[in-house]
This record gives C-alpha cells, sequence and structure tokens, in this order.
C-alpha cells in the first residue's frame, strides 16, 4: 500500500518547451501532494504544497508562474515546467499525504523525473 | 518547523549494527520523527516514524528519550544494500510540509 508514481521518469527537452510531470497516488486518495526538486549530491527542496480543489502553495523563491502545479483530483497532481531553460535540469520528487487509523499522517514519496533540458 | 541535525556521513561494515543520531532540540509538542532513506536516482522511501520511546519495525528501530531532544535510528546488520543518504525529519505530519535537512549518508563497505 500507499505507492505513489511519476510520469515521466524522465524527460529531455529544448530550451523555452514546456514540461509537464505527473504524479499519482495509486492505492490512497490525497488531498494534500508536495513537489521537491533535488539537485546532485544535495538535499531535497520544497517548492510547493498541493491541495485538491484550490491553489498551490509554493515556497518563497519559487516562481509560480514558470512551476505550475495542478491538483484536479484526490490522486492526481501535476507540475508543469513552462519555457523550461537547462538551469531547470534536476530531479523533480513529489509525495503524498497518507492519514488513517492511530498512525500520524506520513507522507509517501513518487519515484522522481529525471528533467534535462538541452 | 524543528530543525533537525545529523553527522554528515558514516562508514559502517556488513553485519554491523547502525546507529544515526538526528538532534531536534525545538521539537514541538505535536511533531512526530520520521526517517527516510534514499538511493541514487530515486525518492525517498519511509523507513519508520515515532513519536516516543521506542518503535520498532522490519527493518530498522527508533529510539526517542524522554525529553525527545534526540532519537536514533538503529539499522540492526547493515548490508551493501544499506548504502544510501538517510534523513531525520520532524514534523506534525503529512499533510504539513516537511524540510529535508543535509541528511547523513552511510556508506557500507564489505
Amino acid at each position: 500500500g500507499a505507492v505513489v508514481s511519476q510520469h515521466p521518469s524522465w524527460v529531455i527537452c529544448k530550451s523555452g518547451t514546456s514540461v509537464k510531470i505527473e504524479c499519482r497516488s495509486l492505492d490512497f486518495q490525497a488531498t494534500t501532494m508536495f513537489w521537491y526538486r533535488q539537485f546532485p549530491k544535495q538535499s531535497l527542496m520544497l517548492m510547493a504544497t498541493s491541495n485538491e480543489g484550490s491553489k498551490a502553495t509554493y515556497e518563497q523563491g519559487v516562481e509560480k508562474d514558470k512551476f505550475l502545479i495542478n491538483h484536479a483530483s484526490l490522486t492526481l497532481s501535476t507540475l508543469t515546467v513552462t519555457s523550461a531553460h537547462p538551469e531547470d535540469s534536476s530531479f523533480y520528487i513529489c509525495s503524498a499525504s497518507l492519514a488513517g487509523g492511530n498512525s500520524p499522517d506520513t507522507q509517501y514519496f513518487g519515484p522522481g523525473t529525471r528533467l534535462t533540458v538541452l | 518547523l524543528a530543525k533537525t541535525t545529523q553527522p554528515i556521513s558514516m562508514d559502517s561494515y556488513e553485519g554491523q549494527e547502525v546507529n544515526i543520531t538526528c538532534s531536534h532540540n525545538n521539537i514541538a509538542t505535536n511533531d512526530y520523527i520520521t526517517w527516510y532513506q534514499q538511493f541514487p536516482s530515486q525518492g525517498p522511501r519511509f523507513i519508520i516514524q515515532g513519536y516516543k520511546t521506542k518503535v520498532t519495525n522490519e527493518v530498522a528501530s527508533l529510539f526517542i528519550p524522554a525529553d525527545r531532544k534526540s532519537s536514533t535510528l538503529s539499522l540492526p546488520r547493515v548490508s551493501l544494500s544499506d548504502t544510501a543518504v538517510y534523513y531525520c525529519l520532524v514534523g506534525p505530519g503529512g499533510y504539513n510540509k516537511l524540510i529535508f535537512g543535509a541528511g547523513t549518508r552511510l556508506a557500507v563497505h564489505p
């Protein structure tokens, strides 16, 4: 249980194009999903919190017009990198919150998407 | 959000027990302690979560002293496949954001 998938697992695009990354919770519903970015040899950096049916909350320094987040259903959140540039090349990871029973809410992470912008 | 401090790196050998300690002096009353494991080019994998005392599952144990200002992840009899980065996070739960620290890079040697 608590499986999160991402698609695609890797993508290469030309500078100036837009790329959409999907994050799905496969066996549970997630009201809240999170998007992270990770550069080589560095830790995960939270980009935004995605809530189903409402606007995402972006972390300081993250451009909301460049990184468009849509959380249209309880199992799907998408991140669109608009007008991508080489500096946007990174490993993008999503997570989804699972709550249930007597356990506290826990975040489960997707496998990540490697974006390379040429 | 409570800040966490962990050793940057650790080395061990196959078959040994590894203990990674995390300091979180400013932990709040409603905060839980969660540990994740991350391999290169993969998303973090949930290992264990606890609030106080000791928690054990099939892969690890988590020791939390009474003051909750630190916690120790214990990995029994590590193998080469346990080579990874381990993150300690503190927060009230999954609906709330988590801020990752640098983590501990564990290298297990033959």
